[in-house]
């Protein structure tokens, strides 16, 4: 089964509005974290935001912010005021096992969404 | 900020050759991870290391092999090289648990 799912493929959006990534996830830990990353087409793999499972407040960086509806285990982005260099993929990705010490910590990552902003 | 270093940035061998991959972690990150990226594919997990100790592993072939020097730099063996291992190989490193993951700028190896 799919652990994270982004189920927009591509998203377009104008520059200087606003744009909701969105993700699911499936995990049966009760401590998790999840994590947007922003691949641009050069590849590098850009770490953007997290959030703990434990966390009561949703995550902010910025004009990133992480919609976290923990009963709908859903971990959406959002990007304010979209600017031409966000145009990229955006990855989400799922640690499980953090209460299970250091050894553990790998990330699972959706498949992706690429993000398009129009002038 | 200092960050993951990976090197090479590129690499091109021929089909059955070897490959080594270099990742030097963010100082005073004890972890580190190994990532595969198909094109067009998410990143998969391949292995990690924590203290220099094997911690974790994934979808890694037999024909690699990964270690973690004392100085917690890692290395990612590659044998018997084949088509469908090119990719790019990301290293990412992480201090405490609850810290994300800083991924390097990746190695786009080119199997011949």
């Amino acid at each position: 089964a799919q652990k994270i799912t982004q189920t927009q493929p591509g998203m377009f959006v104008q520059e200087k509005e606003a744009v909701t990534l969105d993700c699911t996830y499936d995990t049966s830990d009760q401590s998790y974290g999840l994590f947007w990353y922003k691949q641009p087409s050069s590849g590098e793999m850009i770490f953007l935001i997290y959030q703990g499972s434990y966390d009561e407040q949703n995550a902010t960086e910025g004009r990133y912010s992480l919609n976290f509806q923990k009963a709908r285990k859903s971990a959406n982005l959002v990007i304010s005021a979209s600017q031409l260099g966000d145009s990229a993929m955006y990855f989400c990705a799922m640690r499980e096992g953090l209460t299970g010490g250091t050894s553990y910590g790998k990330l699972t990552f959706g498949q992706g969404t690429i993000l398009t902003v129009h002038p | 900020a200092a960050g993951v270093i990976q090197s090479p940035r590129h690499l091109i061998k021929e089909k059955r050759e070897t490959a080594t991959l270099k990742c030097y972690p963010i100082p005073r990150h004890d972890t580190v991870y190994w990532y595969q990226q198909g094109p067009g594919q998410d990143p998969q997990f391949l292995i990690s290391f924590y203290e220099k100790m094997q911690s974790d592993k994934g979808s890694i072939p037999d024909r690699f092999s990964a270690q973690q020097f004392s100085d917690y730099h890692s290395e990612l063996n590659m044998s018997s090289l084949e088509l469908g291992d090119s990719a790019l190989y990301f290293c990412a490193s992480r201090g405490r648990p609850d810290q994300p993951q800083h991924f390097g700028d990746g190695t786009r190896l080119s199997i011949l």
